[in-house]
């Protein structure tokens, strides 16, 4: 079964920082393309960032360009979202989610989300 | 950047009748088009991609059809378990995917 856990959301001032982790099975990790999406409270989703298994290709919203920076390890199954400079607007659930395997490709799976509250 | 719009907003809907959902994107996306189920609390769960091809476990009374800008996704007869958000989802143009802000269907 696949599995996608998100971890390490809180509370952060504005200007500070966070890193957010998503731990995968059920599947092979480094097969597959991931990507990061967010949901601020009451509103619809937003694609954030995208990371290919290899990392080889790395792509950003413009919303985050810059101050985000996705990441992963295939040995530990994990993926990664640093976020830097954090501001109100950041503020939202944050979900991985796997790309399908075919070209071109659509969120497939989806972990349940954690939350990332930026205010003073 | 592609605008996914969808209608309505909110669509009230009673058990057992059917539902129909709208989705229009700003510019053609070919069949390029993913559904979305999202119940309060929980992740988003893929309903159809394709446009048209449900995915692994979904029930059949979940339909997709469209191509190009304009998409539906119709219901045939509503159970208690499909009250939720409903999102389109455009991924012609990957990987700057972009969503519809969400169709809410409630209980008539």
């Amino acid at each position: 079964e696949v599995q996608l856990v998100e971890s390490g959301g809180g509370l952060v001032k504005p200007g500070g920082s966070l890193r957010l982790s998503c731990a995968a099975s059920g599947f092979t990790f480094s097969s597959y393309s991931m990507n990061w999406v967010r949901q601020a409270p009451g509103k619809g989703l937003e694609w954030v960032s995208s990371i290919s298994s290899s990392s080889s290709y790395i792509y950003y919203a413009d919303s985050v360009k810059g101050r985000f920076t996705i990441s992963r390890d295939n040995a530990k199954n994990s993926l990664y979202l640093q976020m830097n400079s954090l501001r109100a607007e950041d503020t939202a659930v944050y979900y991985c989610a796997r790309e399908s395997t075919i070209f071109p490709y659509y969120f497939d799976y989806w972990g349940q989300g954690t939350l990332v509250t930026v205010s003073s | 950047e592609i605008v996914m719009t969808q209608s309505p907003a909110t669509l009230s809907v009673s058990p057992g009748e059917r539902a129909t959902l709208s989705c229009r994107a700003s510019q053609s996306v070919s069949s390029n088009l993913a559904w979305y189920q999202q119940k309060p609390g929980q992740a988003p769960r893929l309903l159809i991609y394709g446009a048209s091809t449900r995915a692994t476990g979904i029930p059949a009374r979940f339909s997709g059809s469209g191509s190009g800008t304009e998409f539906t996704l119709t219901i045939s007869s509503l159970q208690s378990e499909d009250f939720a958000v409903y999102y389109c989802q455009q991924y012609n143009n990957w990987p700057l995917y972009s969503f519809g802000q969400g169709t809410k269907l409630e209980i008539k």
